[in-house]
């Protein structure tokens, strides 16, 4: 059974620093990763997604890598603004429906 | 196009009392889902359908029935509400369930059981 984990659970910095967040997974037969935000109350909103055969993903100040063989990825946020404060899951899709981590809250400090 | 959509956006219902979460898309998709969220749990899958006629359970199934009967349209119904069911619910569709297809999502509905 595929298992998603999320290390920090919780995360404070201050504007402009540069931050990791970091996702693992179990089973590595995997066809992608995708990575989420949530801000309080609101949906989801698509961030990056990382097929396997891929090894990173850019948009913006995001960048997500995923290495697959040991189960991690990797999601890099450059030059943190106050605004970027939210919770950040992620997701692997393999033959099985779509499996969470439970996410990380990212405060970022003004 | 549309994408997912949810109704309604928030829901209060008394322990006992039946209701249906409705959910479409407009993508011609043929995988569809349904999540929970729940503070300090994350997403639980509750229940999934391949296509039309086809639906599976997923992690936490209990006290939920979900039919399709066209491709467009996956509702979730709660019989007969209770506390526990309290949570956000996210409906998800793919083109389908394997191969490296992104998953949409729609905005959820809120749920309160009294």
């Amino acid at each position: 059974k595929q298992e998603v984990t999320q290390i920090p659970a919780a995360l404070s910095v201050p504007e402009g620093e540069n931050l990791v967040l970091n996702c693992s997974f179990t089973d590595s037969a995997i066809y992608n990763l995708q990575w989420f935000r949530q801000d309080p109350g609101k949906g989801l909103t698509s961030l990056l997604l990382i097929q396997s055969s891929q090894r990173e993903q850019t948009s913006g100040r995001l960048n997500a890598s995923l290495d697959k063989s040991s189960g991690r990825s990797t999601l890099y946020i450059a030059a943190s603004q106050p605004g970027d404060s939210a919770t950040y899951l992620c997701a692997v899709k393999g033959n099985t429906p779509l499996v969470f981590g439970k996410g990380t809250r990212l405060s970022v400090i003004a | 196009n549309a994408g997912v959509t949810q109704t309604p956006k928030f829901q209060v219902l008394k322990t006992g009392q039946s209701m249906t979460l409705q959910c479409a898309q407009d993508m011609n998709h043929e995988y569809m889902s349904w999540y929970r969220q729940d503070p300090g749990m994350g997403l639980r899958l509750i229940h999934y359908s391949v296509g039309a006629g086809i639906t599976d359970q997923g992690e936490v199934p209990n006290g939920y029935n979900v039919s399709r009967s066209t491709t467009e349209d996956f509702p979730l119904r709660l019989l007969s509400a209770a506390p526990s069911q309290t949570s956000v619910y996210f409906c998800a569709s793919s083109s389908a369930l394997k191969g490296h297809n992104e998953q949409f999502f729609g905005p959820g509905t809120r749920l309160t059981v009294l």
